[in-house]
């Protein structure tokens, strides 16, 4: 079964510095994509950043980062100078070659002032 | 570029009315998606179309629970008779998918249901 699983139900980090969250996922197809959502409390899922897996170079939007690993199934996000407003619920998602999404079960992010 | 619309934010009902939820997908998008998020439940996907037709129904909870997309912009959520276990928010999204295709999904800001 296609699975994800985001292991950290909650994160904290300081204003300003860095925090990784981690996501692995189980799939037997080769080709596929990757997205972290960002969930802040007004519930809107926003795109964060998204990898093909096809690409072996890491995906980078400004501040956050993705450290993809095929092999180990492994995505994981990575905020840097950590802010206020990055304080959220992430979701890791993976899609294969059909229709579905298949969403993590989310991580709290705490960021402290 | 406008995004995923939907419609109502929110909506209070009484336990056994019928509601129907709206949603716009983004201009040019072949696949709809219906969610439902509750606290217990995380993330489920309810109904998702594809080109406007219904392609995998399996998620959607009951018969009290229809949905529809009589064209490309357009589809409705209804629930019929509404239950206090319904109460969640209700999101919409589309996406691009295919071959060379973006395949990133976008979520409508999401319909806030309480059934009381």
């Amino acid at each position: 079964a296609q699975t994800v699983t985001q292991s950290q139900p909650e994160m904290s980090v300081q204003e300003a510095e860095t925090v990784t969250l981690s996501c692995t996922y189980d799939t037997s197809e080769s080709d596929y994509y990757l997205f972290w959502y960002k969930q802040p409390p007004s519930r809107q899922m926003i795109l964060v950043i998204r990898q093909e897996a096809y690409k072996q170079q890491n995906a980078t939007e400004n501040r956050f980062s993705v450290n993809f690993q095929k092999a180990a199934k492994s995505f994981s996000l990575k905020i840097s100078d950590s802010q206020l407003g990055d304080a959220a619920m992430y979701f890791c998602a993976y899609k294969p070659g059909t229709y579905k999404y298949i969403f993590g079960t989310g991580t709290r992010l705490k960021v402290l002032a | 570029d406008a995004g995923v619309i939907q419609s109502p934010r929110h909506e209070v009902t009484e336990m056994g009315q019928e509601v129907t939820l709206r949603c716009k997908p983004i201009s040019g998008h072949n696949s709809l998606f219906w969610y439902r998020q509750t606290m217990m439940r995380g993330l489920e996907l309810l109904i998702y179309f594809n080109n406007n037709v219904p392609i995998d129904d399996s998620g959607m909870p009951e018969d009290r629970f229809s949905a529809k997309m009589p064209n490309a912009s357009f589809s409705t959520l209804k629930i019929q008779p509404s239950e206090p276990r319904d109460s969640a928010v209700y999101f919409c999204a589309s996406s691009l998918t295919g071959v060379d295709s973006g395949n990133t999904i976008y979520f409508g800001e999401g319909s806030w249901l309480t059934v009381v």
